[in-house]
């Protein structure tokens, strides 16, 4: 099992342009996360993911975030325009989610740099 | 709104030194405690999850406990490669919600 899998490892980029993230869950599992990670606030959920259906979206910072999940194998999470408190590692985790508290299985992280 | 603390933010242990690291929880409904590890540059790697009072598990030198309030995480013996930063988690206690609230973790740094 390749364990979930995210795209790119490393993003730097400049104050105002789109920063797209990537994630492929562990085949299978049907709940799919974005969190961020900061020295400041630790690690936080941003969106969750159900079957493909967002769920629950209230931890997501402002309108320049989105997120979607148009099959069960892939998820994105945008941000337009960025800006440089964006700058974080973002996270995706997957779990099966056949039960509640179900365990989650976290990727490697995208770290992002906004200038 | 739920809570979780860790103790204490950091911590170094010579190499065999055993201790306990502290999780305390405020949440209306426990549906689980989970404990993870995280080494830089990676993301949390699943260790445990504890779902009852009184319930115990154990992994290698690692041992977590759960009570009403909180969990420990043993470690026994520790060695170097035992250094990461260890992260408790519960579920939103809202409805079926999964998403989890972490606490700040407990950087663990194990010295020769």
């Amino acid at each position: 099992d390749a364990g979930v899998i995210q795209s790119p490892r490393h993003e730097v980029t400049e104050m105002g342009q789109e920063v797209t993230l990537r994630c492929k869950p562990i085949s299978g599992h049907n709940s799919l996360f974005w969190y961020r990670q900061t020295m400041m606030r630790g690690l936080e959920l941003l969106i969750y993911f159900n079957n493909n259906v967002p769920i629950d979206d209230s931890g997501m910072p402002e309108d320049r975030f989105s997120a979607k999940m148009p099959n069960a194998s892939f998820s994105t999470l945008k941000i337009q325009p960025s800006e440089p408190r964006d700058s974080a590692v973002y996270f995706c985790a997957s779990s099966s989610a056949q039960g509640i508290g179900e365990t989650q299985y976290f990727g490697p992280g995208t770290r992002l740099l906004v200038l | 709104e739920d809570q979780v603390t860790q103790s204490p933010e950091a911590l170094r242990l010579q190499e065999g030194e055993s201790s306990s690291l502290n999780c305390s929880y405020t949440v209306s409904g426990l549906r689980g405690l989970f404990w993870y590890r995280q080494d830089p540059g990676k993301g949390p790697e699943f260790l445990f999850t504890l779902y009852s009072a009184g319930e115990e598990k154990e992994k290698e030198r690692l041992k977590a406990t759960l009570t009403k309030k909180e969990s420990f995480l043993h470690i026994t013996a520790p060695k170097p490669e035992d250094s990461a930063t260890y992260l408790c988690a519960v579920p939103y206690s809202g409805g079926g919600a999964d998403g989890l609230t972490f606490g700040k973790g407990t950087h663990l740094i194990i010295q020769p």
